[in-house]
């Protein structure tokens, strides 16, 4: 988990309530993800970034959006239009995504609970 | 497209005894292949990675992957499994190319136990 925090630990939305969760890295990473783990299914992409300013959709996009102001943050919000928004999130940074050695390396994840 | 899979969702051994975790995969280009393992509500931690060459990778914590193309299988392995070893083992394929270059795709995850 070094270099990659995530918070907070825990989070409690309430019913049409937009929420962001945070994630800073000082990997001097250039991209960055964002990741929704559910049981039994494994991790599911939801955004991706690979340089300030600029993210792509990944799988499950709907109900989030996100923003990369700077190249160490990319938070991560869960709008009122996400139904089903209980689970694990998880952020994660590579230095790039173009080689294929890059390793994405993961922080410790918020769970979001719906009140 | 890249996918994964894990077939065991559980996998219980006996500590001292030697364990395995499947992984099989399917690309369309080069497999670039990914192990990590997952604590009870901890983020991921990568293990071990095969890129190329050796088939055999060794990684983190004592553990192992054994590579093979002809079977499409990239297995994680230890020799003598620890109480500690018990948690979720995430296998995962990065993808190569397009629009899509860098992505990882994720197997569901095998949870291993280890008994005392």
């Amino acid at each position: 988990d070094g270099g990659i925090t995530q918070s907070p630990k825990y989070l409690f939305r309430k019913e049409g309530q937009n929420v962001t969760l945070s994630c800073e890295q000082n990997l001097n990473h250039d991209a960055m993800y964002w990741y929704r783990q559910d049981p039994g299914q494994g991790l599911r992409l939801i955004y991706y970034s690979q340089i300030v300013n600029d993210f792509q959709k990944g799988d499950i996009a709907e109900g989030y959006s996100v923003s990369r102001e700077k190249k160490e943050s990319f938070p991560l919000t869960v709008t009122s239009a996400q139904k089903n928004p209980t689970a694990f999130y998880l952020c994660a940074s590579s230095m790039g995504l173009a080689g294929p050695q890059e390793t994405q390396y993961f922080g410790p994840g918020t769970r979001l609970l719906v009140l | 497209a890249q996918s994964v899979a894990q077939p065991e969702d559980q996998v219980n051994v006996a500590e001292g005894n030697p364990l395995t975790v499947k992984c099989t995969y399917s690309v369309s280009g080069n497999p670039y292949l990914f192990w990590y393992v997952q604590y009870p509500n901890r983020g991921l931690q990568f293990l071990l990675k095969y890129i190329t060459g050796d088939n055999l990778v060794k990684g983190s914590y004592g553990f192992e992957a054994e590579f093979n193309k002809s079977q499409t299988s990239f297995h994680l392995k230890k020799p003598s499994a620890l109480v500690s070893d018990s948690a979720l083992y995430f296998c995962a394929v990065r993808d190569d190319r397009g629009s899509t270059l860098g992505r990882l795709y994720f197997g569901r995850g095998t949870q291993l136990t280890v008994w005392p």
